[in-house]
């Protein structure tokens, strides 16, 4: 049973440009949540995706959107680079969307802007 | 969702038991109580909930206060690969969002 994947693994772009991350849910999940990490720091929600829909969004600007696909994987696109949208960007796959469900992390990607 | 407070460190023995606290004054009744660990270069990794009950599993085990507003996460017998960094986590169950809102959480040190 194939845990959540995310490709790539690690990511150089410069400043400007765009970029999309993609992630497999663990199989039998359909909700999707994206990260982002920053070193040192915890995780800080971007969004959810639940039946194609983005349920729920963090304090990120609109330079952030995502897409959720029919198979339940999803992606996470950033337009117009900055130089502090380097981080770690993390997925996470559950099944619904209660409170009381845990959710799975994907391993990440490393994305660095120069 | 309610915040939680966690010490930013602490260090354990191997093979002995480590409590790791976590203050929640501000939770409400309809919290769940969420631990996950993240080891070096990996992504979180859900260690168990609960929301009034101890609960125990494979991992570790769940120590709730009577009246809700801290909890202690409780492993057995610290190893080596138990060092990460260890996030309390509240979710409201009145909100369907499912996210997560991390904190700093405790990064544990194992002393071999």
């Amino acid at each position: 049973d194939a845990g959540v994947t995310q490709s790539p693994t690690h990511l150089i772009k410069t400043r400007g440009q765009q970029v999309t991350l993609r992630c497999s849910p663990k199989s039998g999940h359909d909700t999707v949540s994206w990260y982002q990490q920053a070193l040192g720091q915890g995780p800080q929600f971007i969004f959810q995706y639940y039946e194609e829909e983005e349920r729920q969004r963090g304090n990120f600007p609109d330079r952030f959107s995502g897409h959720q696909f029919p198979n339940y994987s999803s992606e996470l696109n950033v337009n117009a680079l900055l130089l502090g949208d380097s981080a770690l960007y993390l997925c996470a796959s559950s099944l619904g969307v209660q409170a009381s469900y845990e959710q799975y992390f994907g391993p990440g990607t490393r994305l660095t802007v120069t | 969702d309610a915040k939680t407070t966690q010490p930013n460190s602490m260090e354990s023995n191997e093979e002995e038991p480590v409590h790791l606290p976590c203050n929640h004054s501000t939770i409400s009744g309809t919290d769940y109580i969420h631990w996950y660990r993240q080891l070096p270069s990996q992504g979180p990794e859900y260690v168990i909930h609960g929301l009034t009950s101890n609960v125990n599993n494979r991992m570790a085990s769940l120590a709730i206060a009577e009246d809700r507003k801290s909890s202690t996460l409780i492993l057995h017998r610290a190893t080596l690969r138990d060092a990460a960094v260890y996030y309390c986590i509240l979710r409201d169950l009145s909100n369907t969002g499912n996210q997560f809102y991390f904190g700093t959480g405790t990064s544990l040190t194992v002393i071999p």
